[in-house]
């Protein structure tokens, strides 16, 4: 197991353009959650899955935020009409049940 | 009541040095508190965790503390080392719940040689 997958790991992208994260968690692990970080804050919770249920989402997701996670397996991300403001890093973490979470690396957006 | 408040912003502890971390929280419902441990450029890392049923766990050089009567919890990093600099996070969540972290806001560590 190489621990928790996010593809890619820096996108670069103008403003207005449609862009999809990736998320391959450890295996069988049920939760999984995606997280914003902006330089020099700590992550922020934006949703998260019970298996392919998406079970909370904050309200930092608006309407252009959408996510998946098609029969419990990997997870994306997608972010629609991109905005200066969503320049971040976007991670992605797992966990099984109460267990401690474990995170990737992060995809890096910048929008231009 | 969701917050996590975290002190210091940064701290400098010489080689060989105790670093010490606070973090208070608010909500009751937490029972879960993890320390991550993050360099530049990269994801967080979780470091050790402890649940309200103990008041302290060690595991190497890496101690949390916690205070459940003050809501408090902090990590004591012992005999640190250039290679602990990083930006360390504390965090809570509601382990029945949804199991979402609420992490502090951070602190990054200089040791000096």
């Amino acid at each position: 197991d190489t621990g928790v997958s996010q593809d890619p790991r820096h996108k670069i992208t103008k403003r207005g353009q449609n862009v999809t994260f990736r998320c391959d968690p450890i295996s069988e692990h049920n939760r999984l959650y995606w997280y914003r970080q902006t330089l020099g804050q700590g992550p922020e919770f934006l949703t998260y899955f019970q298996n392919e249920a998406q079970l909370e989402k904050s309200r930092l997701l608006s309407d252009r935020f959408s996510a998946e996670r098609p029969k419990g397996s990997f997870s994306t991300l997608e972010i629609q009409r991109t905005e200066q403001g969503d320049s971040a890093m976007y991670l992605c973490a797992s966990s099984f049940e109460t267990a401690g979470a474990f995170f990737g690396q992060g995809t890096r957006l910048t929008v231009v | 009541q969701q917050q996590v408040k975290q002190s210091p912003q940064s701290l400098i502890v010489q080689k060989g040095g105790i670093s010490i971390i606070n973090c208070a929280y608010e909500n009751t419902a937490f029972d879960y508190f993890p320390w991550y441990q993050q360099f530049p450029g990269k994801g967080p890392a979780l470091l050790i965790a402890i649940r309200p049923d103990v008041s302290e766990k060690k595991e190497g050089r890496f101690t949390i503390s916690f205070n459940k009567s003050a809501k408090q919890f902090s990590l004591h990093i012992m005999d640190s080392q250039p290679g602990d600099s990083a930006t360390y996070f504390c965090a809570a969540s509601n382990s029945g719940n949804t199991g979402k972290l609420i992490f502090g806001q951070g602190t990054t560590l200089q040791v000096k040689p």
